[in-house]
């Protein structure tokens, strides 16, 4: 079955470092890939997807994501975090044969000042 | 835009009592679904909707109950609510029958349920 694994449950950047947010996947052909997001008290908004063609894909808020077959992930990536991308991000991909999207767990992400 | 609304936004159940969370969309989607999302679990998939007149149980069907008679509603019906059903609930749709169509699913604010 489809499966996806975010193993950080909580990381913590200071104000304009980087980020990179890991996601890992467990899909026998080709998968389809999201990254959402959730502010505190809100719903989830989509960051970027990623279906076929270019490994690297670009998303809203100046986020980034790539696609890696052979490590099975879909990290996503952000050269310099702003104090308001705090906030809980999921990854998930496309399962089942009703085609559903199945959520990772969560890393919540904490922006120092 | 409307886009999907939840309402309540916050309700306190007795175990035992039923109620209804309502969920509507104005974007004429034909796939709606239903998550509940709890601490250290993510989001898990409850009932989900291709069409009006169609349902069908996702991941954590059991204690739910869902109908789909227009394509704007999907109403979630909890018929004897327990404590384990205490969650913040999530009703997302998208056009067409599933997330390979656009790859994007547009959620509600979400409704927290607490069932003493």
């Amino acid at each position: 079955a489809q499966s996806v694994t975010q193993p950080d449950i909580h990381i913590t950047v200071s104000e304009g470092a980087s980020l990179e947010l890991r996601c890992n996947y467990s899909y026998g052909a080709t998968p389809y890939l999201f990254w959402y997001v959730q502010s505190p008290g809100q719903g989830l908004q989509l960051l970027l997807k990623y279906f076929s063609g270019d490994t690297l894909v670009q998303g809203i808020k100046g986020f980034e994501a790539e696609f890696k077959r052979s490590q099975s992930s879909f990290n996503l990536r952000k050269p310099s975090v702003h104090w308001s991308d705090a906030a809980e991000y999921f990854c998930a991909v496309v399962g089942g044969s009703q085609g559903n999207l199945i959520f990772g767990k969560g890393t919540k992400l904490s922006v120092k000042p | 835009n409307a886009g999907v609304t939840q309402t309540p936004k916050f309700q306190v159940l007795k175990t035992g009592q039923s109620m209804t969370l309502q969920c509507a969309q104005d974007m004429n989607h034909e796939y709606m679904s239903w998550y509940r999302q709890d601490p250290g679990m993510g989001l898990r998939l409850i009932h989900y909707s291709v069409g009006a007149g169609i349902t069908d149980q996702g991941e954590v069907p059991n204690g739910y109950n869902v109908s789909r008679s227009t394509t704007e509603d999907f109403p979630l019906r909890l018929l004897s609510a327990a404590p384990s059903q205490t969650s913040v609930y999530f009703c997302a749709s998208t056009p067409g029958r599933g997330q390979m169509n656009t790859g994007e699913l547009f959620f509600g604010e979400g409704s927290r349920l607490t069932v003493l």
